[in-house]
């Protein structure tokens, strides 16, 4: 069964410093997305991507944050310059339809920043 | 109000037993709607779609009121494996993105 793949499972980083989080989506999906859930908290919608464009961002998504699909498998989020803040679990989901069809998750990247 | 709210529970029944978890949403103009379920420090995963006439899938039903923006999910003869927190999902369809509740904390009893 086809999966979206996430890595790493764990980053740690020092405050201020840049981290790239890799995701593979599924391989015949058109929509990407990006979420991060803070421990205990509920899960937060950052940025959609279609078509090689960001559809959609939410006021999380900020200048600090990029989202890229460098070639044909792989879509990336950056995060400029960490922040404590930013300590939290980032999740990739892609999607054939868009965002009123289902949306298959990845296993998720533990960012924690020091 | 909230965009999508639902109670956190937890929520204890003993193994066997039904349970139903309601879900509100703001936005009327809301379209699509799902259910996943979240076992710790896991991703979520897709439970099942919601659909306008209400549908089934095994011991899970999940039913829509449109009139009153609730949606609701039954899980009938619940195993221990149902312990999770179950996550609303609503889409408004003009918009790419989900909005997920803070989910409903389930613990099946043996």
């Amino acid at each position: 069964e086809p999966e979206v793949t996430q890595t790493p499972s764990h980053q740690v980083t020092q405050m201020g410093q840049e981290v790239i989080l890799r995701c593979v989506p599924i391989s015949n999906h058109l929509y990407f997305y990006w979420y991060r859930q803070i421990l205990g908290q509920k899960v937060e919608f950052l940025v959609s991507f279609y078509n090689n464009e960001i559809s959609e961002k939410s006021e999380i998504f900020d200048d600090q944050f990029s989202v890229e699909r460098p070639d044909g498998s792989n879509f990336t989020l950056k995060i400029r310059s960490t922040k404590l803040e930013d300590s939290a679990m980032y999740f990739c989901a892609s999607s054939d339809l868009g965002a009123r069809n289902e949306q298959f998750f990845g296993p998720g990247t533990r960012l924690t920043v020091l | 109000r909230k965009e999508v709210e639902q109670d956190p529970g937890p929520f204890n029944v003993p193994e066997g037993a039904t349970v139903a978890f309601n879900c509100t949403y703001s936005n009327s103009a809301s379209q699509s709607f799902f259910w996943y379920r979240q076992d710790c420090r896991k991703e979520p995963k897709l439970l099942m779609s919601v659909y306008s006439s209400g549908n089934e899938d095994g011991r899970f039903t999940a039913q829509l009121n449109r009139a009153s923006q609730y949606i609701s999910l039954l899980i009938r003869d619940s195993k221990l494996s149902d312990s999770a927190t179950y996550l609303c999902v609503v889409n408004t369809n003009r918009d790419d993105k989900i909005i997920f509740g803070k989910g409903t904390r389930l613990h099946i009893l043996p």
